[in-house]
């Protein structure tokens, strides 16, 4: 049963700490995503890799945010340091793209952050 | 204090009968879109999508709309049930993932 797969599930950090979320997409997608969910914003699309290259991050806040692909098995999403108004549920997603026909995107179970 | 979030748009059906869900979209570029159901805790879920070279797709139970002169998508689930509850987005995209672009999502109750 191929899944997308996100740890933790939850962090609870301190303010000014660096905090640091994994995903392992799918096996054979080459698109991997990452989004954030927020009551006020609702689901933000905060940066996308394909074949593990970095296309958009313009939604992510540059001065603390960070988001790589060591491997096609690995990405990670960093902050540096940390702020209250991060908190939020962090949704990785891998998809698979052929063609430039885009497919359906699978999302993880999240990584509920609160940062106090 | 309170906190004050986005009012999602709630629709409250009878169990058995159909549910409509309707998603506004902005870029007439847009020519993929996906419909997805979350559940309280869960990441979204894919339910079903549609090319913009197709105006209806039916799944199980699903049947997604497509009117791409008003730039209007509607999701129609027969035979609602309990499990149904959850919040649906609408999602668009134009070609090869370049920019997918989720809409703030429908509350959806299914009374028993």
């Amino acid at each position: 049963d191929a899944r997308v797969t996100q740890t933790p599930r939850h962090k609870v950090t301190e303010m000014g700490q660096e905090v640091t979320m994994r995903c392992q997409p799918i096996l054979g997608h080459n698109t991997v995503f990452w989004y954030r969910q927020t009551m006020m914003q609702g689901l933000e699309l905060l940066a996308y890799f394909r074949n593990r290259a970095p296309l958009d991050d313009s939604g992510m806040p540059k001065d603390r945010f960070s988001a790589e692909m060591p491997d096609a098995t690995l990405a990670t999403l960093k902050i540096q340091p940390s702020e209250p108004r991060d908190s939020a549920v962090y949704f990785c997603a891998s998809g698979l793209v052929q063609f430039a026909l885009n497919t359906e995107a699978f999302f993880g179970q999240g990584t509920r952050l609160t940062v106090v | 204090g309170e906190s004050v979030g986005l009012h999602l748009p709630t629709l409250s059906v009878q169990e058995g009968d159909n549910s409509i869900i309707n998603c506004a979209y902005s870029n007439s570029a847009s020519d993929y879109f996906i419909w997805y159901k979350q559940e309280s805790g869960k990441g979204p879920q894919f339910i079903i999508d549609i090319r913009s070279n197709m105006d209806k797709r039916q799944g199980q139970r699903v049947t997604v709309l497509l009117n791409k002169t008003v730039k209007h998508l509607s999701l129609q689930i027969a035979a609602t049930q309990p499990g149904d509850s959850a919040v649906y987005f609408c999602a668009s995209d134009s070609g090869g993932y370049q920019k997918v672009t989720f809409g703030t999502g429908t509350k959806l109750q299914v009374i028993p």
